[in-house]
């Protein structure tokens, strides 16, 4: 069974939109990574928040953390064409247990 | 991809052939993983390495064995492939000391077991 559950399994937006996909866990965390894949690629890190973390920023990103719902959200603001991809949230220090990911497209 | 390489990129092989894949870094990280990638089910956990000779079991290890004899290289060998294990493999390392938990991913495999 996959620790993280991602919603929606797929998200389609204009371009300049905001794109918000969601996360959840079943166990206890010490931190909530996200990655990003594109088609063919390997996955590519992009934001960790720790347990003892609410929100985190980084460029375009904004992640939440509510360990008391055991979820998290990913918004990705102002998107862009190229932000088309699948995102995927991934819990774990040591032995990692990933999500079934969001498939994001973004409409020029 | 912070040096990771895997080998190869893609094979297409017949059930009941042994098949190994290989994967090398040149980072130093002390984990070393091995996922596979399926429609519906994300990345899974199949084995990792926490050092030379160090091994353990992840979510679907049934079929797969691994082996690392050096810090860089880490194995992964399906004995007897069958068509279950048709998939795309991927590789990915890290160093958990400090603040860093991130993994680093390699280009995948792709394996076509007929």
């Amino acid at each position: 069974s996959q620790q993280g559950e991602e919603d929606p399994q797929a998200l389609s937006i204009q371009e300049g939109e905001n794109a918000t996909m969601n996360c959840s866990y079943k166990t206890s965390i010490n931190n909530l990574q996200w990655y990003r894949q594109n088609s063919g690629r390997g996955l590519v890190h992009l934001i960790l928040i720790r347990s003892n973390e609410r929100e985190k920023h980084s460029g375009r990103l904004r992640v939440t953390l509510d360990t008391s719902k055991k979820s998290s959200s990913l918004l990705i603001t102002a998107s862009r064409a190229a932000d088309t991809a699948s995102y995927f949230c991934a819990t774990g220090t040591y032995k990692y247990i990933f999500g079934t990911g969001t498939r994001l497209k973004v409409l020029a | 991809d912070a040096g990771i390489t895997q080998s190869p990129r893609h094979k297409v092989t017949e059930t009941g052939t042994p098949v190994t894949l290989r994967c090398h870094q040149t980072e130093n990280h002390r984990y070393m993983y091995w996922y596979r990638q399926d429609p519906g089910h994300g990345l899974r956990l199949i084995h990792y390495s926490y050092g030379v000779k160090d091994t353990d079991k992840g979510e679907v290890s049934d079929g797969y064995s691994v082996s690392r004899s050096k810090t860089e290289d880490f194995l992964l060998t399906l004995e007897s492939a069958t068509s279950s294990q048709t998939s795309v493999y991927f590789c990915a390392i890290s160093d958990p000391k400090g603040e860093g938990y991130e993994q680093f991913f390699g280009p995948g495999t792709r394996l076509t077991v007929l």
